[in-house]
């Protein structure tokens, strides 16, 4: 079975201008979640979703950042307008459940990410 | 709010030594422990996962403990290869209502040939 996909892998543009990043979850994973990575914070929950819903956007750091999960195969994390401090990993995970749906079994899956620049 | 802490950030060790990376949390009250490996430029992989009910997993090589009261996990890896070089994070599930992972900043490990 593929993994959790990612895409662009790379991404570089200039302040100002929009980005959208793309992750397609593992099939028949319910819950998908976007993270980013910085050498100073580390890793961080930026949001996720539970069947498609979004259930916490807690960690969306502004309200230039924006995500959507159209359907269970497909997921985006749009930032508009991007600005030089977004530049970091986005990583993108799944998982058939979580703990505090009754499962503490169940590991997240990651993608490869994607590296943003951002001039 | 959980904090997480690896230590040490670095560690460079010859080939074939067992060696000890820790993880420490503040909050005791956590669903499950995960420890993963990622390679660089790479996605994070899941090496181990620990419930909260469980005090050890071990996959080949590895052997991960959690001692919740303390608020402490190791990941032990035994007869370390070059191909184990790569950073460790450590990540847990805690309450608060949020359902993702809270991260350390990870280990970067080292291991000479």
């Amino acid at each position: 079975d593929a993994g959790v996909i990612q895409s662009p892998r790379h991404e570089v543009t200039e302040m100002g201008q929009e980005v959208t990043l793309r992750c397609k979850p593992i099939s028949g994973h319910d819950y998908l979640f976007w993270y980013r990575q910085t050498m100073m914070r580390g890793l961080e929950l930026l949001i996720y979703f539970n069947n498609n819903v979004p259930i916490d956007d807690s960690g969306m750091p502004e309200d230039r950042f924006s995500a959507k999960m159209p359907n269970a195969s497909f997921s985006t994390l749009k930032i508009q307008p991007s600005e030089p401090r977004d530049s970091a990993v986005y990583f993108c995970a799944s998982s058939f459940s979580t703990p505090l749906a009754g499962f503490s079994n169940q590991p997240q899956h990651f993608g490869d990410g994607t590296r943003l620049s951002i001039l | 709010k959980q904090e997480v802490t690896q230590i040490p950030a670095a560690l460079s060790v010859p080939e074939g030594e067992n060696l000890v990376l820790n993880c420490s949390f503040t909050d005791s009250a956590i669903y499950n422990l995960q420890w993963f490996r990622q390679d660089p430029g790479k996605g994070l992989t899941s090496l181990l996962l620990i419930q909260s009910s469980q005090r050890e997993q071990t996959s080949g090589r590895l052997n991960a403990s959690l001692d919740k009261s303390s608020g402490r996990s190791t990941l032990y890896i035994a007869a370390s290869q070059p191909g184990d070089s790569a950073t460790y994070l450590c990540a847990m599930y805690s309450g608060g209502g949020a359902d993702g992972l809270t991260f350390g900043k990870g280990t970067h490990l080292i291991i000479q040939p």
